[in-house]
């Protein structure tokens, strides 16, 4: 299986913060990686797939980019209702993985 | 609006069955691959099992397989998971979660809310 493995483990930002967090895979992936948001007590909502491509609805200040085994999401200026936790996902072989999660809270 | 809607989670003695249920709306079930995610309590994502829109491509983790078994009825526009010789370990919500992908698990696009299932004695 392909591991997933995002860093940090958890982060705090003020708001207006430019934030970044890491996710490597375990080897080359291409652009097969999705990003996830799930905020407290609530469903995982898809941001980004194909490494970079926004999913409709999702404010601009996400954006993310990598290819291989090297990806970085990025929100451009943190905002409150940006608390969560995020989680990358590889699906360039079956199993589809999920990495750890990086908790994101404000500072 | 699409729509997934998830039951039959609740407590069950380890070695027991329980079976799941995802009903959807809001889209063509039968042109979409669905799967089965799962998320212990405070842990994680773990994917568990896919079904592509034929049917006919089936996928499961390996700590499932031989124990978990998915499937579809697409006149009915649902999702199954019956889940037997369950272990305290496979305590999680479990969501359904739409696919984008064609014959093997992709990205997913839409969730559930979620059933919990509690393996416990």
């Amino acid at each position: 299986d392909i591991q997933m493995t995002q860093s940090p483990s958890s982060l705090s930002a003020s708001v207006g913060d430019r934030v970044t967090i890491t996710c490597r895979a375990s080897q080359g992936i291409s652009n097969y990686l999705a990003w996830y948001q799930q905020k407290p007590g609530k469903v995982p909502k898809l941001l980004i797939y194909a490494a970079s491509t926004l999913q409709s609805g999702v404010p601009s200040r996400f954006s993310a980019s990598g290819s291989g085994t090297d990806f970085t999401l990025t929100i451009s200026s943190l905002q409150p209702e940006d608390v969560a936790a995020y989680f990358c996902q590889g699906y360039y072989t079956v199993p589809p993985t999920f990495g750890q999660g990086t908790k994101l809270e404000i500072k | 609006e699409v729509q997934l809607v998830e039951s039959g989670g609740g407590l069950v003695k380890p070695g027991g069955s329980l079976r799941l249920s995802c009903a959807t709306s809001g889209f063509t079930f039968s042109r979409y691959s669905v799967n089965w995610v799962r998320q212990p309590p405070g842990k994680g994502l773990e994917w568990v099992s896919s079904i592509s829109r034929s049917g006919s491509d089936i996928y499961y983790t390996d700590s499932v397989k031989g124990r978990f078994t998915i499937s579809r009825d697409d006149a009915k526009n649902s999702l199954y998971l019956q889940m037997n010789s369950l272990r305290a370990e496979d305590t999680a919500v479990y969501y359904c979660a739409r696919d984008q992908g064609g014959s093997y698990p992709y990205f997913f696009d839409y969730w559930g809310q979620g059933t919990l299932v509690t393996v416990s004695s």
